[in-house]
This record gives C-alpha cells, sequence and structure tokens, in this order.
C-alpha cells in the first residue's frame, strides 16, 4: 500500500519570506501523481498544484513550486512570498489508479 | 475545476438515528466517488469508493452496514450513517472523478455530530 508522509507537523514563516513543506512517500507504482492540498478553516479542500509522475520538470503555480525527487521519492512544497491568507493546514497526496492516499498534514502559521 | 457539492453542510442527530449525506457532481458525471471522514486535527481517511451502478468497496475497519453507501447516478452518492453513536461524530467529506479527469474534486464536508 501507499504511504505518505509529512515529517512536520507545524510550521511558521514570516510574511513575505519562503517556507518549504516536506512529503515523502512509497510505492512501487511508476505512473501516478501527487498533489498538494490546502485546508482553510473552513475545511474545504483547495488544490495547490499537482505533478505528474511521468514528468521531470517541477510543477509551479504562480508562488507555489514543487522539488520532484522521484528517485528519492520526495516531494516537497515552497511557498514563496509567504502571506498571511497561506495559514492553513497542507496535506500531501499520492494518487495512483484513482485512489488517492494523504499525509498527515502540515500546519502552516504565516506571522505578520 | 469542476465543482463537488455537499448536503447538509452540518447535521446534530440523537444517537441511535440515522443521517443521510448528500454528494453532488454538480457540472460532469462523476463515474467514481470516494467518502472520507477526517477528526479534529487529523488527516483525511478514506472510507469507500463507490462507482456508479455498483456496490461500493470500503476500506478495512470501516462497517459497511453501518456507512451505506449509494451511488444511483452519475452526479449523486449518499452516505448513511445507520443507528449513528457519538464516536461517528467527525467531519465527513466527499469527492467525485471521472475517467476525464486525473484528480479529485472535493465537497465542502459535512460536520456530523451525534448526541
Amino acid at each position: 500500500a501507499q504511504t505518505v508522509t509529512q515529517s512536520q507537523p507545524e510550521m511558521s514563516v514570516q510574511e513575505a519570506e519562503t517556507v518549504t513543506l516536506s512529503c515523502t512517500y512509497d510505492t512501487s507504482e511508476n505512473n501516478y501523481y501527487l498533489f498538494w492540498y490546502k485546508q482553510p478553516p473552513s475545511r474545504q479542500m483547495i488544490l495547490v498544484i499537482r505533478q505528474e509522475a511521468y514528468k521531470q520538470q517541477n510543477a509551479t503555480e504562480n508562488r507555489f513550486s514543487v522539488n520532484f525527487q522521484k528517485a528519492a521519492k520526495s516531494f516537497s512544497l515552497k511557498i514563496s512570498d509567504s502571506q498571511l491568507g497561506d495559514t492553513a493546514m497542507y496535506f500531501c497526496a499520492f494518487m495512483e489508479v484513482g485512489d488517492m492516499r494523504f499525509g498527515a498534514g502540515t500546519r502552516l502559521t504565516v506571522k505578520p | 475545476g469542476a465543482v463537488v457539492s455537499q448536503h447538509p453542510s452540518r447535521v446534530i442527530c440523537k444517537s441511535g438515528t440515522s443521517v443521510k449525506i448528500e454528494c453532488r457532481s454538480l457540472d460532469f458525471q462523476a463515474t467514481t466517488m470516494f467518502w472520507y471522514r477526517q477528526f479534529p486535527k487529523q488527516s483525511l481517511m478514506l472510507m469507500a469508493t463507490s462507482n456508479e451502478g455498483s456496490k461500493a468497496t470500503y476500506e478495512q475497519g470501516v462497517e459497511k452496514d453501518k456507512f451505506l453507501i449509494n451511488h444511483a447516478s452519475l452526479t449523486l452518492s449518499t452516505l448513511t450513517v445507520t443507528s449513528a453513536h457519538p464516536e461517528d461524530s467527525s467531519f465527513y467529506i466527499c469527492s467525485a472523478t471521472s475517467d476525464s479527469y486525473n484528480e479529485q474534486f472535493f465537497g465542502p464536508g459535512t460536520r456530523l455530530t451525534v448526541l
């Protein structure tokens, strides 16, 4: 079974600074998808960024980018120019054949 | 992205009663829907996967007779918590997808409180 590990239960960053959230996963599959979701206090799951395993280029969405290391099974999220609205829970997720598994989450606090 | 709704957003019920939660895909046909449970300060745990027109597949440890899932159409799945008890109090989230997508679209969740 696939497992997703987020080793940072909580992190904080100063507004406008950069922060990196870590995620590792375990799988024997070669084709899969990786995601970062943001869950604010409303608890609505919001897709931040996604990466297809067959693509070598790291995905980027505005201030959000990933460092995808397939051989190391690592998928970290970098948030640049952190904003107060980035404060939320962040979940790393792995999906293969439609079945999605989540990491334990990292609670990120952006400080003014 | 595609839109998924859930109803109700929150529900309070007495112990021993049954509660039904609806999950709808509003602008696409969802061949597969998923039900997750999230306890406070924890991650999402997959409860079951349902494909339209067939029986749901439950994760290990999830009682299928307690959590009844019906996926009767391509836009609607329901989760019924039967004979609810306080330990069933949780946040329930559904998601939906189809063969056209390589991701899941999440509903806003339902907060269930069993007194």
